[in-house]
């Protein structure tokens, strides 16, 4: 029973560049959610999609980034034009469709640097 | 914004030795959840809490609910060196119309000698 996947695992990208990062939930799982972690800081909230469907997206910066989940695919976070503030590590997590618990099962991240 | 404060920042200590590690909350929190992250890994769930007052165990970890709702507790015993990482605690926003946002505390840095 595969985890939530994540990839590239780590991405290096020259300032004005995109990045794109990708995201398989765990099987059965429709809920996914992104997250954004600093050095030595706790995860930070980004957004929260269902397939087709952006739920809640009060942690994303207004400019640059944005989210899908596609019908069939991986979620896609994407940053463009990115600066050296946005090097963090960027972790996606899952939840099954009636996850009323608030469980959350984290992937292993990207790790992002720009520079 | 809701935030939660984990203590101590940092812990060292001898394998063999238990651990004591807590999350205080300024709001009451519905679902305590306690993650383990090791270095360029994601965080695991390692408890999860619902009721007040709870007492959950997994293995060599115990964490609790507090009363208030407004903390929880996560003890370890007999630590052992893979225990080694940083220990979050999480919740879901409470009073939201979904469980979608997680807000972590800072956590707490165990390191262990053997």
């Amino acid at each position: 029973n595969a985890g939530v996947m994540q990839n590239p695992r780590h991405l290096v990208r020259r300032r004005g560049q995109e990045a794109r990062l990708r995201c398989s939930p765990m099987k059965g799982h429709s809920h996914v959610y992104w997250y954004r972690q600093l050095p030595e800081e706790g995860l930070k909230f980004m957004v929260y999609l269902q397939k087709e469907n952006i739920i809640d997206e009060s942690g994303m910066p207004k400019e640059r980034f944005s989210a899908e989940f596609p019908k069939e695919g991986p979620s896609i976070l994407r940053i463009q034009q990115v600066v050296r503030g946005d090097s963090a590590a960027y972790f996606c997590a899952s939840s099954p469709p009636n996850g009323q618990t608030g469980e959350q099962f984290f992937g292993p991240g990207t790790r992002l640097t720009v520079l | 914004g809701q935030q939660l404060n984990q203590s101590p920042q940092s812990m060292f200590i001898q394998e063999g030795e238990d651990v004591s590690m807590n999350c205080t909350s300024s709001s009451i929190f519905n679902t305590w959840l306690w993650y383990k992250q090791d270095p360029g890994e994601g965080p695991v769930l390692l408890i999860a809490l619902y009721k007040a007052g709870e007492l959950t165990s997994n293995g060599r970890l115990t964490a609790q609910f507090g009363i208030t709702r407004k903390d929880s507790f996560l003890n370890i015993s007999a630590s052992i060196p893979s225990d080694v990482g940083i220990y979050f605690c999480a919740g879901p926003r409470p009073g939201g119309t979904s469980y979608g946002k997680l807000t972590f505390g800072q956590g707490t840095i165990l390191t262990v000698h053997p």
